[in-house]
C-alpha cells in the first residue's frame, strides 16, 4: 500500500542553525504534500504545503522542496528558535487519502 | 468559521469493553473526515477516512469500525477493546483532496 518514509526520527540542532527533514513517498498519484507541526498533547497543525506542480515554496524561515521524479520532498527551517521544538510530520495526499510519515522530533539547543 | 469537536479528551476503559468516540465538524458541508491513531512517540496511523455519508474506507484491519451517520459526524467504535487499542486518537477534516486537514484535540484512550 501507500507509504511515506520520514527521516530522521530525531534531530537536535543549535539555536540559529538550520534543520532539514526529508520524506519519500510511494504513490505516484500523490499531488499534495503538507507539513504539520505537533506540540505535546495537541493535534497537528499545518505549517506549510506544496502542490505537485511546484518545485519549491518558502514562507519566512520555512521552505519546502519537491522532486516528483524522485518522489522526495523536504522541509527546511532556517535560523531555528526554541519555539521550533516540536514533532514534525510530512504527508502525501492522493484522492483525499492522507498518509503521514512517522514524524521527526526536533529539539533546539540553546 | 469551521470548528471540529472531538470528545472525550481522555478515556480509561477495561479490556473487553465497548468504545465510541465521536467527532463533529461545524461550519462546512460535505467534508472529508479522518480517524488517526498515534501510539506513544509514534507517527499518525490512518484508520478510516470518509468522503461522504455512508462511504467509509478502512485502512488497517482490526477490531475497530467507523460510521458516518450524518454529513458532519464521524464515529469510531469497537465492540471489545484490546490492550493494544491504547493510544491517542485524532479526528480530522478537509474540504477537498488538495487542501489542509484540520485536527481535533484528540482523545487519549487507555485500555486497562
Amino acid at each position: 500500500g501507500e507509504n511515506v518514509e520520514q527521516h530522521p526520527s530525531t534531530l537536535s540542532v543549535q539555536e540559529g542553525d538550520s534543520a532539514v527533514i526529508k520524506c519519500t513517498y510511494s504513490d505516484s498519484a500523490s499531488n499534495y504534500f503538507p507539513w504539520y507541526k505537533q506540540e505535546l498533547g495537541k493535534g497537528p497543525q499545518l505549517i506549510i504545503d506544496i502542490r505537485s506542480n511546484v518545485g519549491e515554496k518558502k514562507d519566512q524561515r520555512i521552505a519546502v522542496t519537491l522532486n516528483k521524479t524522485a518522489k522526495h520532498f523536504s522541509l527546511h527551517i532556517t535560523e531555528t528558535q526554541p519555539e521550533d521544538s516540536a514533532v514534525y510530520f510530512c504527508a502525501a495526499v492522493s484522492a483525499s487519502k492522507i498518509i503521514f510519515g512517522s514524524g521527526t522530533r526536533l529539539s533546539i539547543r540553546p | 468559521s469551521q470548528t471540529i469537536h472531538q470528545w472525550p479528551a481522555t478515556l480509561v476503559q477495561p479490556v473487553g469493553s465497548p468504545l465510541s468516540l465521536e467527532c463533529t465538524v461545524e461550519g462546512t458541508s460535505n467534508p472529508n473526515l479522518y480517524w488517526y491513531r498515534q501510539a506513544a512517540g509514534r507517527g499518525l496511523q490512518l484508520l478510516f477516512y470518509s468522503v461522504g455519508i455512508g462511504q467509509i474506507s478502512s485502512e488497517v484491519p482490526q477490531n475497530l469500525s467507523a460510521s458516518r451517520p450524518q454529513d458532519r459526524q464521524f464515529i469510531l467504535s469497537s465492540k471489545k477493546l484490546l490492550l493494544s487499542d491504547s493510544g491517542f486518537y485524532l479526528c480530522a477534516w478537509s474540504v477537498d483532496s488538495v487542501g489542509e486537514a484540520f485536527f481535533g484535540q484528540g482523545t487519549r484512550l487507555t485500555v486497562v
